[in-house]
């Protein structure tokens, strides 16, 4: 079976320093790797995945994030964050399956707070 | 507006009520997800639907749970004899449901329902 684990529930951080939001999972097979944002008031967005290729990748706000398989790690990154990003992330991961379909499984969720 | 709706935005019910939760995704995706989110986790899987069949009921919590998709579009939630543990925030997600890979999943802004 699957998990996710997001160590840090809350993490607060000054306005245009970095930040790392780390998540580790845990699973037998071959995954997908997806990190989602909840913005205040609003509904689960996909900020980036992993299905395969090149282990890091790259949002269009800035973010990225790494796939690091020996140490079973997809931390987010991103260099100078922006009061807009305030939100809550999510780390998810599904099993390779080849289909459309794969069941999801999200992690707590870390709760990103920028301070002006 | 072409994204995923769900109505009500808030439901308020008595322990033992039997409630409704409605979804519509968007016009064209043939997958529809629901989803649990409890007060600090991350969303929990429900149900998946293809058209109008639930190909993976296996994260309904019991019998009390149910839910439909008769024409394979907008997709209502039914729970019955409610309890003070179903509160939560009731998401519904959905997919294009054709590709080969993970698709990316559009979230609608949830359904947070208590039960008193």
């Amino acid at each position: 079976a699957q998990s996710v684990t997001q160590l840090d529930s809350q993490v607060p951080v000054f306005e245009e320093a970095p930040v790392e939001l780390r998540c580790n999972y845990s699973s037998s097979v071959s995954v997908y790797l997806f990190w989602y944002v909840q913005y205040p008031n609003q509904g689960l967005q996909l900020l980036l995945k992993y299905l395969s290729g090149s282990t890091l990748v790259e949002s269009i706000n800035g973010f990225e994030a790494e796939f690091n398989k020996s140490q079973t790690s997809f931390h987010l990154r991103k260099p100078s964050v922006h009061i807009s990003d305030t939100a809550e992330y999510f780390c998810a991961v599904s099993e390779t399956m080849k289909t459309s379909y794969d069941k999801v499984i999200f992690g707590p969720g870390t709760s990103l707070s920028v301070i002006p | 507006g072409a994204g995923v709706s769900q109505t009500p935005s808030n439901k308020v019910t008595e322990k033992g009520k039997y409630v409704e939760l409605r979804c519509d995704p968007i016009s064209g995706h043939t997958a529809l997800y629901w989803y649990r989110q409890s007060l600090g986790q991350g969303p929990e899987f429900l149900i998946y639907f293809q058209g109008t069949g639930a190909a993976d009921d296996s994260g309904l919590p019991n019998d009390r749970f149910f839910a439909v998709r008769p024409e394979g579009s907008v997709s209502t939630l039914k729970i019955q004899r409610t309890e003070r543990g179903d509160s939560a925030v009731y998401l519904c997600a959905s997919s294009l449901g054709r590709g080969r890979y993970q698709e990316t999943q559009y979230f609608g802004p949830g359904t947070r329902l208590l039960v008193l």
